[in-house]
């Protein structure tokens, strides 16, 4: 049974500093996916990374995956506060567009 | 492009009653559709996949006979709560994607109620 554990759960931060979460599976997968969650809201898709040692960026944030190592991280560099939100990380199992998603991590940025 | 939305947003029914989801690909035809509950403040589980014009696959725990899926075109997938009670409350939402991508486009989301 695939499992995705995130790290931390919970995560607050000064606004300006860097910090990583980080995304382990349990059994192999090529297709690991990073989505926002805002309170209240759906999810607002950030990275689709698709093979080992992909890397992607979009302002801030960059998304890497190791599938060797079964990890992934998401660096947030000089976080400012719109960036608050809960942050999930999602693997496909088996290939078949099933995701299954980790615990989430609820980010808290201050001012 | 890749807009999905979701019917309604938001509903509150009694204990008993059924109630009706739609999930509709506006602007592409998704083959697959996806469902997913969200309980407060959790992580989001996958329910069941449906294919156009096929019946829906569940997951283990999830019971198809309370939750009916129909996806009767490429456009439109509905989930129903039947005889819904309390504990069915939590927030809904669908996804749709085209065969052989690997992206899905997620819906708003609805929130259900059950008093």
């Amino acid at each position: 049974e695939l499992k995705v554990e995130q790290n931390p759960l919970f995560l607050s931060m000064q606004e300006g500093k860097n910090y990583t979460i980080y995304c382990n599976y349990s059994t192999t997968s090529d297709r690991l996916y990073w989505y926002r969650q805002d309170p209240g809201k759906s999810l607002e898709s950030l990275f689709v990374l698709l093979s080992n040692g992909a890397v992607k960026q979009e302002g801030r944030l960059m998304a890497s995956l190791d599938t060797k190592a079964r990890l992934s991280t998401l660096h947030i560099t000089a976080a400012v506060h719109d960036l608050s939100a809960t942050y999930f990380c999602a693997v496909d199992r088996q290939g078949a567009q099933k995701l299954v998603f980790g615990q989430g991590t609820r980010l808290t940025i201050n001012p | 492009g890749a807009v999905v939305s979701q019917h309604p947003s938001r509903v509150i029914c009694k204990s008993g009653t059924s109630v009706k989801i739609e999930c509709r690909s506006l602007d592409f035809q998704a083959t697959t559709m996806f469902w997913y509950r969200q309980f407060p403040k959790k992580s989001l589980m996958l329910m069941a996949t449906s294919n156009e014009g096929s019946k829906a696959t569940y997951e283990q725990g999830v019971e198809k006979d309370k939750f009916l899926i129909n996806h009767a075109s490429l456009t439109l997938s509905t989930l129903t709560v039947t005889s819904a009670h309390p504990e069915d409350s939590s927030f809904y939402i669908c996804s749709a994607a085209v065969f052989a991508s690997y992206e899905q486009y997620f819906g708003p989301g609805t929130r259900l109620t059950v008093t």
